[in-house]
């Protein structure tokens, strides 16, 4: 079974550029999560889809930042314009299912690079 | 609020020690403990979980058991490899904030052999 699929697996961009990465979820996952993770800490929650329902985005920084999973299969997140804070890897997970003990798989993520 | 806490690394041991890797956490309720496991330039992998107090995850040599009463889910392993060289991440996640993960901060551990 294939895992979680994201592309590309890194980027390097000038700051006010956009940038967007894609993630292709496992089959049958109908929970998508984008996350940001920075050196050394532990990945923070941009946005969780339920299907093609945005549930939880509060963290996400909606100025420059968006996403959209339009068929509820795969999504995709922008940033537009990219700022030098941006840099960090960007980690798309999904899941099956709700309920809290759901296993959350992880794709290997897109590091960014703003220059 | 709810929080994960676990113990700074690095972590450097020679191959065939014993590993602990501390984490304590805050939260209402009655979360679900993980162990996740980052090895180099690859994504996070479920290493195990723990769903009520006292069950014990297991896997790949590794153990974690869900303590309620010190609110603690430690990370442990009997003898450990070159290859168990990674960053783990201990979380928790409830029903009753949405089911988020809340991660602690990580611990890299370095083996030597």
């Amino acid at each position: 079974e294939a895992g979680v699929v994201q592309s590309p697996r890194y980027k390097i961009i000038e700051k006010k550029q956009p940038v967007a990465f894609w993630c292709n979820p496992i089959s049958g996952h109908n929970t998508l999560y984008w996350y940001l993770q920075n050196l050394g800490q532990g990945p923070e929650l941009l946005i969780r889809y339920e299907n093609e329902e945005a549930v939880d985005d509060s963290q996400l920084p909606k100025d420059r930042f968006s996403a959209e999973r339009l068929k509820g299969v795969d999504s995709t997140l922008k940033i537009q314009p990219a700022e030098l804070g941006d840099s960090a890897v960007y980690l798309c997970a999904s899941s099956l299912g709700e309920g809290q003990h759901n296993e959350q798989f992880f794709g290997p993520g897109t590091r960014l690079t703003v220059l | 609020g709810n929080s994960v806490t676990q113990m700074e690394g690095p972590v450097t041991l020679s191959e065939e020690a014993f590993l602990t890797i501390n984490c304590t956490y805050t939260a209402t309720g009655y979360p679900s403990l993980f162990w996740y496991v980052q090895y180099p330039g690859e994504g996070l992998q479920l290493l195990l979980k723990a769903t009520k107090a006292d069950d014990k995850g297991s896997n790949k040599g590794f153990e974690a058991t869900y303590r309620k009463e010190t609110t603690s889910f430690h990370l442990e392993k009997g003898s450990v490899q070159v290859s168990d060289s990674a960053v783990y991440f201990c979380a928790l996640s409830y029903a009753g904030n949405n089911r988020k993960l809340i991660w602690g901060l990580g611990t890299s551990l370095a083996v030597n052999p």
